[in-house]
């Protein structure tokens, strides 16, 4: 079974501080994305990666960057976190397309609360 | 612009009852089409997908859904529901060509009353 595994399920992190989101796959899969989930608003991407050092921005990357220096990890950083930001988190990862009748596989997500 | 439309944001159903889901795309050619769960406090499972050919596609739990391109829909659908199935479902879509992510509905929130 493919697993993707965030290394936090919740997260308390103070204002301005640094926040890093840790999300790890087993598949070898080329895709990593990471995502926000709001009431109402559903899954938003923040950004995604298709290659190791390579990134794109998703449709609401402001106050957010990435790292990919490894295949399998793909790192969320908030450089300084504001409450706005608290949300679940959720990682994901695919095959390289999906025109090859693959799909995405989620994280189990991280919640993370700025106060 | 593509999206994704997920009319129904709560929806309050009798166990044993039936279950339509309704989801409506808007892309320029017709997308690769996705059903997620998610129970609470858990990740996104998939429930079932559709990239071409047959229309009606099955997928785990009792769920089917149909595509119609007529409509731009690919609703949801389970005979007899369960108290198990009281979840978020999430529809989704891809529109091919690059690692850019699936395109997510806002969700529709299932009740199940007893």
């Amino acid at each position: 079974d493919v697993k993707v595994t965030q290394s936090s399920r919740y997260l308390v992190k103070r204002t301005g501080e640094k926040v890093f989101l840790e999300c790890v796959q087993d598949m070898d899969h080329e895709n990593m994305f990471w995502y926000r989930q709001d009431p109402g608003l559903g899954l938003r991407l923040i950004y995604f990666s298709y290659d190791v050092k390579m990134k794109e921005k998703g449709d609401i990357p402001e106050g957010y960057s990435v790292s990919r220096e490894k295949k399998e990890r793909f790192s969320l950083i908030l450089e300084s976190a504001s409450t706005n930001q608290t949300s679940m988190y959720l990682c994901a990862s695919s095959l390289v397309s999906f025109v090859m009748n693959t799909e995405a596989f989620f994280g189990q997500g991280t919640r993370l609360t700025v106060v | 612009a593509q999206s994704v439309t997920q009319p129904d944001i709560h929806i309050t159903v009798s166990e044993g009852a039936s279950l339509e889901l309704r989801c409506n795309y808007s892309y320029g050619a017709t997308p690769y089409l996705f059903w997620y769960v998610q129970s609470p406090g858990q990740g996104l499972q998939l429930l079932l997908k559709y990239f071409s050919g047959d229309t009606l596609v099955q997928g785990i739990k009792g769920f089917e859904a149909e595509f119609k391109r007529s409509q731009s829909s690919f609703n949801l659908r389970k005979p007899s529901v369960h108290w198990s199935d009281a979840a978020e479902y999430f529809c989704a879509a891809y529109s091919g060509g690059g690692a850019d992510g699936l395109t997510f509905g806002k969700g529709t929130h299932l009740i199940i009353q007893p």
